[in-house]
């Protein structure tokens, strides 16, 4: 695609309940990221995949947080039991090139929006 | 560990006038740093970024910023501000050979006419 998409754009859910938030990055980056975004704040880094294999997620809150790219292309967020804590927006990013090294540019999506009531 | 410090959330000018943009880091290794822009309803966009190469890096839209080691510093210039350059600035840093980037709580610059 041309660039980055996410979705759903927005999304309101319930406290206890699962939401899984879908990113599409450029057609044939390595790399892909999920952050999460407070209000006033920048964007928090979550975690890190090259291809499917998820490198880094160190950034993950807590166990009711996870992430898979299993084919190494459309990445999912999940978040179980959420919270109103939870509530935030979730950005994803990807790169042309793979593995540690920082030079790449990364390519922001619009992000979800997530409320959790 | 890597931090990012924006000085002022908030920033004004005038159209017309010189836009500086404070960011301060803190890095226990060499590190790269970047500059994003975020417009409304958009997601971040690279303004510009320093890998070691210079210490003065231009980057889009007039933007430039210059890398200071002994004041650790990466702060943010344009010389004449326009209308269209409204948005949320962040600064950002991350580790040579790392994965994470540490991005700024931000600096909104509002252009009046």
């Amino acid at each position: 695609g041309a660039g980055v998409s996410q979705s759903p754009r927005y999304k309101v859910t319930k406290r206890g309940q699962d939401v899984a938030l879908r990113c599409d990055p450029i057609s044939g980056h390595v790399s892909l990221y999920w952050y999460r975004q407070a209000l006033g704040q920048g964007p928090e880094f979550l975690t890190y995949f090259n291809y499917e294999a998820q490198q880094d997620k160190s950034g993950l809150p807590n166990d009711r947080f996870s992430a898979e790219r299993p084919e190494g292309s459309i990445s999912t967020l999940t978040i179980q039991r959420t919270e109103q804590r939870d509530s935030a927006m979730y950005r994803c990013a990807s790169s042309s090139s793979g593995g540690a090294g920082g030079l790449e540019t990364q390519y922001f999506g619009p992000g979800t929006r997530l409320l959790v009531l | 560990a890597q931090s990012v410090t924006q000085l002022g959330s908030h920033v004004s000018v005038s159209e017309g006038a010189l836009v500086l943009l404070r960011c301060n880091y803190s890095s226990s290794v060499p590190p790269y740093l970047f500059w994003y822009v975020q417009y409304p309803n958009q997601g971040l966009q690279l303004l510009l970024k320093y890998t070691s190469a210079a210490t003065l890096v231009k980057g889009i839209n007039g933007f430039e910023a210059e890398f200071k080691k002994s004041e650790t510093s990466f702060h943010l210039t344009k010389p004449s501000a326009h209308m269209s350059d409204a948005a949320e600035y962040f600064c950002a840093v991350r580790n040579t050979g790392g994965f994470k980037t540490i991005f700024g709580a931000g600096t909104r610059l509002f252009v009046k006419a």
